[in-house]
Formats: C-alpha cells, sequence, structure tokens
C-alpha cells in the first residue's frame, strides 16, 4: 500500500491556461474522488468515480472542469481557460469499497495558484 | 441537502489533557454514515473514527471517542490524554447511503493546537 499519489504537488498558471492535475489511486481500489478545499475550508466535493464510470459530479463543477479515469486506474482532472477563483488545494481520495462505512484515502493533495 | 457544522473555528487544549470537538449535522435520512477525519500540516487527511447511524453504541479507537447523538444530529469527539502529535484540523464528515449520493460531505473544520 504505497498510498494515493497526486502530482504535481504544487501548479502555478496564468489565468487563462489549462492545467491537468493527476491520481494515481491505491492499486485496487475501485472509487476515486476528487474534492476542492480552499483555505480555511472544509474539502468540497467534485466528483466521483467508480471504476471508469463517473457517477456523481457537483454543480461546482463548472464546464471548464472535467475528469476522467480511464480504465479504471489513474484519474485526471483538468481545468481549461483557468481563473483566479480556482486557486485551491484539489485533493484526491481513494476507497475499496464494500459499504458507505468504507473509508477514504487521501493524496496530498495539488495546490493550483492562478497568477 | 446534507450540512455539517462545526461551531469551533479553533481550540486548544493543554497536553495530556481531554479536549471535545463539536459537530452537528442536518439531515432527513434515517440512516447515514458519520467520520471524523484529521489533516495535519502535512495535509494529508487521515480518518480518525466512524459511526453507523444505526448503531447505538458510540464508537472507540484508542483515545478517540465520539459521543453521537442520533435525535439531536450531533456528532462530538472526545480526545483523551492530547498529545502533541494531534495538533491538526480536524474536520467531522456525513455520508448517505444512497446510490449516487455516497459522496463525503465535510465540515468546515476545527484547528486543534496542544499546549505543551
Amino acid at each position: 500500500d504505497t498510498g494515493v499519489s497526486q502530482n504535481p504537488r504544487h501548479k502555478i498558471t496564468k489565468r487563462g491556461q489549462n492545467v491537468t492535475f493527476r491520481c494515481d489511486p491505491i492499486s485496487e481500489h475501485n472509487r476515486l474522488y476528487w474534492y476542492r478545499q480552499t483555505l480555511g475550508q472544509g474539502p468540497e466535493f467534485l466528483t466521483y468515480f467508480q471504476n471508469e464510470a463517473q457517477l456523481e459530479k457537483s454543480r461546482l463543477l463548472s464546464d471548464r472542469f472535467s475528469a476522467e479515469r480511464p480504465k479504471g486506474s489513474f484519474s485526471t482532472l483538468e481545468i481549461q481557460r483557468t481563473e483566479q477563483g480556482d486557486s485551491a488545494m484539489y485533493l484526491c481520495a481513494s476507497s475499496l469499497w464494500v459499504n458507505p462505512n468504507s473509508p477514504l484515502h487521501f493524496g496530498n493533495g495539488t495546490r493550483l495558484t492562478v497568477t | 441537502a446534507q450540512t455539517v457544522t462545526q461551531s469551533q473555528p479553533e481550540m486548544s487544549v493543554q497536553e495530556a489533557e481531554t479536549v471535545t470537538l463539536s459537530c452537528t449535522y442536518d439531515t432527513s435520512e434515517s440512516d447515514y454514515y458519520l467520520f471524523w477525519y484529521k489533516q495535519p500540516p502535512s495535509r494529508q487527511m487521515i480518518l480518525v473514527i466512524r459511526q453507523e447511524a444505526y448503531k447505538q453504541q458510540n464508537a472507540t479507537e484508542n483515545r478517540f471517542s465520539v459521543n453521537f447523538q442520533k435525535a439531536a444530529k450531533s456528532f462530538s469527539l472526545k480526545i483523551s490524554d492530547s498529545q502533541l502529535g494531534d495538533a491538526a484540523m480536524y474536520f467531522c464528515a456525513y455520508r448517505s447511503p444512497n446510490f449516487g449520493n455516497e459522496k463525503l460531505t465535510f465540515g468546515t473544520g476545527t484547528r486543534l493546537t496542544i499546549i505543551p
């Protein structure tokens, strides 16, 4: 169990640019979640996958955001035409889903700064 | 939609003492799951303890225990014999059992400081 890995750890980009983050879950975990966390706030749900299927997507996720999990392994989160309001920590978590009591295992996050 | 409220933005406790962090939630569901997560300064969130709403017995994990009051929709975390390593942000979270709505909904967190 090597834990959930997120890359890059930090990303600085200019407004209007596209960025892509990667998350490698714990192997054999069938569920993968993306959250966004701003300073002083709790994580806000963005989307989650069961294997390769995207099961739920938050209304927070505008059309500029897209997430994929091809082959049910790693996942990518892309933000197009970044805005300063996108600056946040983006957290990925994975879970071996058995029932709703199954815990999430979080990565260290990717901190995005949009200048 | 479910909401989770943590009314204590910051708390502090003397090392070796006991501290209780409060959490309330709003839901119309009768069955659900509650969690406490810890986020140390290194940022990785770690599960502390979890409780299933249909279980009346309060969950306990070593020095960590909860006081689950279903009627009051309250889910507080008690940390006994506080240690320096307990310093972190603590988040309370709610999960619905309904398929397709199983995301964790987090509160805004409580920053816990341990005073040596």
